[in-house]
């Protein structure tokens, strides 16, 4: 099953709120990629993250990487209708020793103006 | 560079057909990925090619298989179409397929079986 498990499911936002989006793992991870899909697209990758407790920004997104490397979080500041679209996790398990990733089920973003 | 292509964008079939699903890059990559993307199950791993003669099973490679072509092309073929197959199929790839690398997506196969 799912290792890799994303919540929420779907995150219903008003244009200039904040949210975050959060990713569990229940193995310790290698790393862990952020992809954004838009509606009908493809995943196109955002960010990764490697070290323990690690924190990352891209302007209005901040992305941390848990000290245990089990869990991570997205989150978006003043949010634009931009940023619709489906958020993915993706982690490559410690015990691994080739990159096959996990996937998590994403969540869905959309954002009324 | 275009990237990541896939052929077909959209296929129909009917249970019991086959087909097979055309992936090709152009960036000189040496690892390449067969994805399904189902509602509520992100992407699940099918197959993967690490590199040119190489294959490997993923997370649900039943009713599945692939070919490695050459380095630019990597091939997913159906040999008997079911309905739980119906799915949007995504075929990727990265330099050199570690996990610290990056993977592109092409822009998928929306696959519907009858």
């Amino acid at each position: 099953g799912q290792q890799v498990m994303q919540i929420p499911q779907y995150q219903h936002v008003q244009e200039g709120e904040d949210f975050t989006t959060y990713c569990n793992s229940s193995t310790t991870l290698s790393n862990i990629q952020w992809y954004k899909q838009r509606p009908g697209g493809h995943p196109v990758f955002l960010i990764q993250l490697v070290k323990s407790g690690e924190v990352k920004k891209q302007k209005r997104l901040t992305f941390q990487f848990g000290e245990a490397k089990k869990n991570s979080s997205l989150h978006i500041t003043a949010t634009q209708t931009t940023d619709v679209g489906t958020y993915f996790c993706a982690g490559t398990r410690a015990t691994d020793s080739w990159g096959k990733f996990q996937f998590g089920a994403g969540t869905q973003v959309v954002v009324t103006p | 560079n275009a990237g990541v292509t896939q052929t077909p964008k959209f296929q129909v079939l009917k249970t019991g057909q086959s087909m097979t699903l055309q992936c090709a890059q152009d960036m000189n990559h040496n690892s390449m990925y067969w994805y399904r993307q189902d509602p509520g199950m992100g992407l699940r791993l099918i197959y993967y090619s690490a590199s040119e003669g190489t294959t490997d099973k993923g997370e649900v490679p039943n009713g599945y298989n692939v070919s490695r072509l050459n380095k630019r092309e990597f091939s997913l073929r159906l040999e008997s179409a079911a309905p739980s197959q119906t799915s949007v199929y995504f075929c990727a790839s990265s330099v050199a397929g570690g996990p610290l690398e990056t993977q592109y997506f092409g822009p998928g196969t929306r696959l519907l079986v009858l």
